[in-house]
């Protein structure tokens, strides 16, 4: 099974600040990473696919990127919306895998 | 609207069987491969099985292979998690998706006795 090794467990950020999310890799996984948001009590709801692909909905300010191993996933201007748990996915192989998530709270 | 309800959880005993429902709306079901994902409370994100999108293939997480089944019925727009020789590691929201893009709001399932 590929692992996902994602960093920091949790950030705490000023509105308006820049944070960034890293997700590691037990092997290549051919940008086939996806990141998802989770607000408490809701279902996960994707943000990003295929590395960098923004789906329709994400706001701009959310950012991907990354190749072989190693991907990260960024905010920029965090908003008051943006306090949630993120998690990155492999889809390269099954069994798919996530991260163990970021919880970001706002200082 | 694309839309995905999930139904059936509920409290069972460990070793009974459960089966969840997922209903899909506003979009073409047959066109889409379809997967369980599951969340311990507190705990994070697991996949637990994949259908492809005409159910002639099925995947699994090693955890609950021989112990859970994932079935869909296009004509239908439905997808199933038939959950038997439940443990209390199971115990989890269910989230039924399409594609891992877009997801139900979840079915909560507790195996207690």
């Amino acid at each position: 099974d590929i692992q996902m090794t994602q960093s920091p467990p949790s950030l705490s950020a000023s509105l308006g600040d820049k944070v960034t999310i890293t997700c590691q890799a037990s092997q290549n996984i051919n940008k086939y990473i996806a990141w998802y948001q989770q607000k408490p009590g809701k279902a996960p709801r994707q943000l990003i696919r295929y590395t960098s692909t923004l789906v329709s909905g994400t706001p701009s300010r959310f950012s991907g990127s990354g190749s072989g191993r190693d991907y990260s996933f960024s905010i920029s201007n965090v908003e008051s919306e943006d306090i949630a748990s993120y998690y990155c996915l492999q889809y390269d192989n099954l069994p798919f895998t996530f991260g163990s998530g970021t919880k970001l709270e706002i200082k | 609207e694309v839309q995905l309800v999930e139904s059936g959880g509920g409290l069972v005993q460990p070793g009974r069987s459960l089966k969840l429902s997922c209903a899909a709306s506003g979009f073409t079901f047959s066109d889409y491969y379809m997967a369980w994902v599951r969340q311990a409370p507190t705990k994070g994100l697991e996949w637990v099985a994949s259908i492809s999108y005409d159910g002639g293939s099925t995947y699994y997480r090693d955890s609950v292979k021989g112990r859970f089944t994932i079935s869909r019925d296009n004509a239908k727009s439905s997808l199933y998690l038939q959950m038997d020789s439940l443990r209390s590691e199971d115990t989890a929201t269910y989230y039924c998706t399409r594609a891992m893009m877009v997801w139900g709001q979840g079915a909560s399932v507790t195996v207690s006795s």
